[in-house]
C-alpha cells in the first residue's frame, strides 16, 4: 500500500493558461474523489468516480473543469482558462466502494496559484 | 442535506493540558463522523471514525471521540497535548447513499500547543 499521490504538489500558471492535475489511487480502491480546499476552508467535493465512470458532479465544478479516470485507475482534473479564484490546494482521495462505511484515504495535494 | 460545525478556528493549549476540539452535526439521517488531521501543506490523515457500533470511538495519536445523539455532537479530546500535535483538525460527516459517500467538512480547527 503506497498510498494516493498526486502530481504535480504545486504548480503556479498564469491567468488564461490551462491546467491539468494527476492522481493515483491506492490500486485497490474503485471510488475516486477530488475536492478542492481555499485558505481557511475545509475541503469541499467536486466530483467523484467508480471505476471510470463519473457519477456526480459539484455545483462548484464549472464548465472549465473536467476530470477523467480511464480504465478506472488515475485520474485527471483538467482546468481551462485558469482564473484567480481556481488558486486553491486540489485533492484527491481514495477508498473501497459497496461497504456500508467507507474510509478515503487522501493524497497530499497540488498547490495551485493563478497569478 | 447534512453538515457539520466547528467551534472555534484557533484553539491553544499549553503541553501537557486536555485538548478538546468541537464539533456539531446536522443530519436528516444517521450519520458517519469522521475527523482528520492536517499537517502544513499535507494532505488529510484520518484521525478516527464513528460507525455506530460504539458511541466513544479511539482513534490515532491518542486521540479519541464521543458520540452523542442527543447533542448532536462528536467532540475530539486528547488527555495531553504535545507539540506534534499542532495541525489542523476537521471533522466531516458522510452519509452512504448506496453510490456515494462524499464528505462535508466543517471550515476546521487550527490547535497551536505552546510549552
Amino acid at each position: 500500500d503506497t498510498g494516493v499521490s498526486q502530481d504535480p504538489r504545486h504548480k503556479i500558471t498564469k491567468r488564461g493558461q490551462n491546467v491539468t492535475f494527476r492522481c493515483d489511487p491506492i490500486s485497490e480502491h474503485n471510488r475516486l474523489y477530488w475536492y478542492r480546499q481555499t485558505l481557511g476552508q475545509g475541503p469541499e467535493f467536486l466530483t467523484y468516480f467508480q471505476n471510470e465512470a463519473q457519477l456526480e458532479k459539484s455545483r462548484l465544478l464549472s464548465d472549465r473543469f473536467s476530470a477523467e479516470r480511464p480504465k478506472g485507475s488515475f485520474s485527471t482534473l483538467e482546468i481551462q482558462r485558469t482564473e484567480q479564484g481556481d488558486s486553491a490546494m486540489y485533492l484527491c482521495a481514495s477508498s473501497r466502494g459497496g461497504f456500508t462505511l467507507e474510509t478515503q484515504y487522501f493524497g497530499p495535494g497540488t498547490r495551485l496559484l493563478v497569478l | 442535506a447534512q453538515s457539520v460545525t466547528q467551534l472555534g478556528s484557533h484553539v491553544s493549549v499549553s503541553e501537557g493540558a486536555l485538548v478538546l476540539l468541537r464539533c456539531n452535526y446536522s443530519s436528516s439521517v444517521p450519520p458517519y463522523l469522521f475527523w482528520y488531521v492536517q499537517y502544513p501543506n499535507q494532505g488529510l490523515q484520518l484521525l478516527l471514525k464513528y460507525t455506530s457500533a460504539a458511541t466513544l470511538v479511539k482513534g490515532i495519536n491518542g486521540f479519541e471521540a464521543e458520540f452523542k445523539k442527543s447533542e448532536t455532537s462528536f467532540h475530539l479530546t486528547k488527555p495531553s497535548a504535545h507539540m506534534s500535535d499542532a495541525a489542523e483538525y476537521f471533522c466531516a460527516v458522510s452519509v452512504n447513499t448506496g453510490t456515494a459517500s462524499k464528505l462535508t467538512f466543517g471550515t476546521g480547527t487550527r490547535l497551536q500547543v505552546t510549552l
